[in-house]
């Protein structure tokens, strides 16, 4: 059974740095073909890809996003960690973790609300 | 980065079929057959139910359906049953330096 889980703050001041986890279970991030992708949705809006890690450490980031964005994996805990800087009031939303490349399974979501 | 252009709300009547679509440019839904499907009820996660174009995960009814013509991608649900009135996403591969677009979506009604 695959799950996985978003794990975070629930408020960031603007200008701070968020850090999400996304822990997952019925996969390895070592097999070959297999990515942890990020998506967010502001609230009432659509889906946005952020970001995607695959098994090699190869990584793929959202081109209006990349300078704000990293990607770490810990295989050995099976997590991956996404980081964005510079929050505004514009990153609030959910914020998704799923099995990539197609994203076939996906958490439950977490919202982060950015605001002083 | 643009997202990919989808109908902000499609209906039909249960029993009917309706069509939604999604369309993008050659550089996307036109260039690849990487075009996913999902479907989200309110304060619920998406859920995964069509890939490369026109395949279906297991468990997922043969009432979704997928195609693709040109720049343009497209969701038949036929059979509409309450259970389907839900938001709709359409996703498409963009190459490397756009690995994911997502449409705006689309909210189906059944009548």
């Amino acid at each position: 059974q695959i799950t996985l889980k978003e794990s975070g703050p629930t408020l960031v001041k603007p200008t701070q740095t968020l850090t999400l986890t996304c822990t997952f279970s019925g996969f390895s991030l070592t097999t070959s073909g297999v990515g942890v992708g990020w998506i967010r949705q502001p609230p009432g809006k659509a889906l946005e890809w952020l970001a995607l890690i695959y098994w090699d450490d190869d990584k793929r980031f959202s081109p209006s996003l990349k300078s704000r964005l990293t990607l770490t994996k810990d295989t050995s805990k099976n997590q991956v960690f996404l980081t964005m800087t510079n929050m505004d009031p514009v990153d609030t939303a959910t914020y998704y973790c799923s099995l990539g490349p197609t994203f076939d399974f996906w958490g439950q979501g977490t919202l982060v609300t950015v605001s002083s | 980065q643009s997202a990919l252009t989808q109908p902000p709300s499609a209906s039909g009547s249960p029993g009917q079929s309706v069509a939604i679509s999604c369309t993008g440019s050659s550089t996307d839904v036109g260039g690849y057959n990487y075009v996913s499907w999902y479907q989200q009820y309110p304060g619920k996660a998406p859920k995964l139910i069509i890939y490369e174009v026109n395949k279906r995960p297991s468990g997922v009814p043969d009432r979704f359906s997928g195609s693709k013509s040109g720049n343009t991608a497209s969701l038949t649900v036929s059979g509409l049953q309450a259970e389907d009135e839900a938001d709709y996403y359409c996703s498409s591969y963009g190459g490397n330096d756009n690995f994911r677009i997502f449409g705006g979506g689309t909210k189906l009604t059944v009548l």
